[in-house]
């Protein structure tokens, strides 16, 4: 396997209750990233980091947040989940991106907003 | 601003024939463009890529076809397999920031 894992896969939580998804790595990749995939948007950038500490925004990174305290660890909070937040959250790995080379993809978490 | 589409949200097509998928993009800075598989309560996994200087690359059954001047690429499939069935997203690659731009999928069923 990639190397890659995501927890939890499933869950389902209250609107306006925080949430925190795990994606963790034992591949040693410099960039890791969080996206969402809806229906009719394909997969949309949230957050992703370029190093221990280092992050930036995506392209729906509102009510969202991100820590990367470690290599392998990263972390994505939803500080007040809305059921528009309701979604498949995927983690992905990288390193440099090249011909032939791209992203190594979770398996995915799902989360519900109620 | 949708910068990759795939205007087509489904495909169905019979075994053995030739699948065809599309992505339209809009931005020139592309380097890379890369297609992406995706089979249910599983993450993408990568499939084939094309650097922006080739028109065409091929990796067995598969190959993905640029037309710059179009800004548009395809992916054949042939011949197409029960097991290809699958969400297809193409992406694309400019260098800034190691991220890959994503258009929103076609659904690809290959029938008996």
């Amino acid at each position: 396997d990639a190397g890659i894992t995501q927890s939890p896969r499933h869950k389902v939580t209250e609107t306006g209750t925080p949430v925190t998804l795990r994606c963790h790595q034992t591949e040693n990749h410099r960039y890791m990233y969080w996206y969402r995939q809806d229906p009719g948007h394909g997969l949309r950038l949230i957050h992703y980091s370029y190093g221990v500490k280092d992050t930036d925004k995506g392209e729906v990174s509102d009510g969202y947040s991100v820590s990367r305290s470690k290599t392998e660890d990263f972390l994505l909070t939803l500080e007040s989940a809305t059921s528009s937040q309701t979604s498949v959250y995927f983690c992905a790995i990288s390193e440099q991106i090249s011909m032939g080379y791209g992203y190594t993809f979770g398996s995915g978490t799902r989360l519900t907003v109620v | 601003d949708q910068q990759v589409k795939q205007n087509s949200p489904s495909l169905s097509v019979q075994e053995g024939r030739i699948s065809i998928l599309n992505c339209d993009y809009t931005n020139s800075m592309f380097d890379y463009f890369l297609w992406y598989k995706k089979y249910p309560a599983e993450g993408p996994t990568f499939l084939i890529s094309i650097s922006s200087i080739k028109d065409k690359n091929e990796d067995g059954r598969f190959t993905v076809f640029l037309n710059k001047s179009a800004k548009h690429l395809s992916l054949h499939i042939v011949p197409s397999q029960p097991g290809d069935s699958a969400v297809y997203f193409c992406a694309g690659y400019t260098g800034g920031g190691n991220k890959l731009t994503f258009g929103t999928g076609t659904q690809l069923k290959v029938e008996l």
